[in-house]
């Protein structure tokens, strides 16, 4: 099955500077990458994802890049405020266990912004 | 537009009693629907999911069951809880199972 690496565990930036988690995954055949904000004590929240189709996705202050070839993606946070800190997971949309498919995680990145 | 909801937002149970966590989706019809735990650890790993009524998929064989009595309905059990279940349980729902929106949450904590 799917597995998916996420790098670093814990990012500590200054307000204004930028952040970037990146993950890896295992299956050529997965084609969808979402990434999730999640703040203390509350559900995961979908910020961004990318299609296996494009190399690039923006929205506002994030942005997400896919490496297919190098089977990596990558978020990009610009212009970091302190209400970013939170911990961020990125998945992947692949196979599990014969033909069903299911989002796999990675572990989490828990980013803090310092004022 | 959609919204989940689960309750408890939280529930403090003894081992060996029994459990029962509610997820309801409105504004949708046939959604897939999820369960995930989220340890310390931070990870996120599916329990079970759920296509349409009384379709259950099982990830993980564990102590845990899961019914989807009506559309937009998720219900999470156990007959008798362990200490390991304790954690944070997520309930998501999809339209087609990949974009997925996460619930609220509900904080177990087996003593």
């Amino acid at each position: 099955g799917e597995n998916v690496e996420q790098h670093p565990s814990t990012l500590s930036v200054q307000e204004g500077d930028s952040a970037v988690i990146k993950c890896t995954y295992s299956d050529s055949a997965s084609n969808y990458f979402p990434w999730y904000k999640q703040e203390l004590g509350k559900g995961p929240q979908l910020i961004i994802d990318i299609r296996s189709n494009v190399g690039e996705k923006k929205d506002q202050r994030i942005a997400v890049t896919l490496n297919k070839t190098a089977k990596h993606f990558s978020l990009h946070i610009t212009e970091t405020q302190p209400e970013d800190s939170a911990v961020y997971f990125c998945a992947a949309w692949g196979v599990s266990g014969g033909s069903n498919y299911k989002l796999t995680f990675g572990k989490g990145t828990l980013l803090t912004v310092n004022p | 537009s959609q919204t989940i909801h689960q309750w408890p937002a939280t529930l403090v149970q003894p081992v060996g009693s029994p459990l029962s966590l509610e997820c309801t989706v409105e504004g949708t019809s046939n959604p897939n629907l999820y369960w995930y735990r989220q340890a310390a650890g931070r990870g996120l790993q599916l329990l079970f999911y759920s296509v349409g009524i009384g379709q259950i998929s099982s990830e993980v064989p564990q102590n845990l069951s899961a019914s989807r009595p009506q559309d937009r309905q998720f219900i999470l059990s156990s007959k008798k809880l362990l200490l390991s279940d304790s954690g944070f349980y997520l309930c998501a729902w999809s339209p087609h199972g990949r974009e997925q929106y996460f619930g609220p949450g509900t904080r177990l904590t087996v003593t």
